[in-house]
């Protein structure tokens, strides 16, 4: 199985603020990496597909990069919308997996 | 509008059976893979497994082969996941997700989530 590493685990942030999550896999997955956004007691929500390709509908604060096998998860300006749990997950090979997550909390 | 609903919460006790559903709507059912993922509580996201209702086509995460069932009746439009014994550790709750393309890709629609508790 290829792991996934996110990392912060967890960050304190104030509106406005610029917040980078970053992702590291096990092995190359190419650009199959996707990014969530989970609020608590609410379904997961696809922010990113193909490490940057933005899905309908999410702002354009939300963008994504990569590097090698480090991905990036930017959000230009933190809104008081974005405090929730991000996750990465790797579409490269099944058994398809997550990270960890990275929770956004507000400073 | 692309929907995916599911079943209600369920308690259980250890040992039984337990199947929950997902029903799909506003799209072609039949041609979209449906996965199924376990969130236990204050836990991460994982990946248990699919089904192409189209040909019912299914695949599962190791993990999770021979522990759960994962089955489809296209003609209503629904995807089950099912448990023939449940145990403790089964307390979750379960989201059922619609993939962008194919099997091995993001999920651009989920349902609500069916909180499951397996407690004597």
């Amino acid at each position: 199985d290829i792991q996934m590493t996110q990392s912060p685990p967890s960050l304190s942030a104030s509106v406005g603020d610029r917040v980078t999550i970053t992702c590291r896999a096990s092995q190359s997955i190419s650009s199959y990496l996707n990014w969530y956004q989970q609020k608590v007691g609410k379904a997961p929500k696809l922010l990113i597909f193909a490490a940057s390709s933005l899905q309908s509908g999410v702002p354009s604060r939300f963008s994504g990069s990569e590097s090698g096998t480090d991905f990036t998860l930017t959000i230009s300006s933190l809104q008081p919308e974005d405090f929730a749990t991000y996750y990465c997950q790797q579409s490269y090979s099944l058994p398809l997996t997550f990270g960890g997550g990275t929770r956004v909390e507000i400073k | 509008e692309v929907q995916l609903v599911q079943s209600g919460a369920e308690v259980k006790k250890p040992g039984e059976s337990l199947k929950i559903s997902c029903k799909g709507s506003g799209y072609s059912f039949t041609t979209y893979w449906i996965g199924w993922v376990r969130q236990m509580p204050g836990k991460g996201l994982e990946w248990m497994g699919s089904i192409y209702p189209g040909d019912s086509d299914i695949r599962y995460s190791p993990s999770f082969q021979g522990q759960v069932t994962i089955s489809a009746d296209k003609s209503i439009s629904t995807a089950y996941l099912h448990w023939s014994s449940l145990k403790a550790s089964d307390t979750a709750i379960y989201y059922c997700a619609r993939a962008l393309t194919t099997v091995i890709t993001g999920s651009d629609f989920w349902g609500q989530g069916t909180l499951v508790t397996v407690s004597s």
